[in-house]
């Protein structure tokens, strides 16, 4: 079955270290994105990339890095420079030809030790 | 810019209830409107969508009408189950640029027997 994956579900960071969330589709898309969900502030734009070897600034992109060597990966690391990482952070996919539409991975949860 | 306005939650409501999630838009062109869910500790999935003006989308007895008139796109479902117990978010994609869609905060639906 086509979808996202992301790893670990779970992920624990320890001051001053960076963690890298996993994210790998099979669906054949173009562009991916980042997202981070804190409890009752909704979804919020990290990094997205359009296509292999580039990307772009969300809203929040400080603190957090992105590559896109790949088609179907998009790692995110997420840096000692970002001082409260602890959330809960989604990857998504969109096709070519029908980018508005979003498909989401289940989501990998951040905790600071 | 862009937003979305989602009713705050928690809605809490009886099995077999009647529910109403309502969401307004601002956009400065013609977007395209989406439902969203997210149930506990997953990633969001595609409940429903509209592309233009007094269209209605449906999916699992949930249904929206676009309505350019009032900018609004709300929720409805005659009878909830348990099972529909989750967090909702309405958003809207220009159909250029980026195609990145905008979020509402996300409302917390909780049914029960």
């Amino acid at each position: 079955d086509g979808g996202i994956t992301q790893s670990p579900k779970y992920l624990f960071r320890k001051e001053g270290q960076n963690v890298t969330l996993s994210c790998e589709q099979n669906l054949n898309h173009d562009a991916m994105y980042w997202y981070r969900q804190d409890p009752g502030q909704g979804l919020r734009l990290i990094y997205y990339s359009q296509i292999v070897n580039d990307f772009q600034k969300g809203d929040i992109a400080e603190g957090y890095s992105v590559s896109r060597e790949k088609k179907e990966s998009f790692p995110l690391t997420v840096t000692s420079a970002q001082k409260n990482p602890t959330a809960f952070y989604l990857c998504a996919s969109s096709p070519g030809d029908k980018k508005e539409t979003q498909y989401f991975g289940p989501g990998t949860r951040l905790l600071v030790l | 810019g862009d937003s979305v306005t989602q009713m705050e939650g928690p809605v809490t409501l009886s099995e077999e209830a009647f529910l109403t999630i309502n969401c307004t838009y601002t956009a400065t062109g013609y977007p395209s409107l989406f439902w969203y869910v997210q149930y506990p500790g997953e990633g969001l999935q595609l409940l429903l969508k509209a592309t233009k003006a007094d269209d209605k989308g449906s999916n699992k007895g949930f249904e929206a009408t676009y309505r350019k008139e009032t900018t609004s796109f709300h929720l409805e479902k005659g009878s909830v189950q348990v099972s529909d117990s989750a967090v909702y978010f309405c958003a809207l994609s220009l159909r250029s640029g980026s195609y990145i869609p905008t979020f509402g905060r996300g409302t917390s639906l909780i049914v029960h027997p």
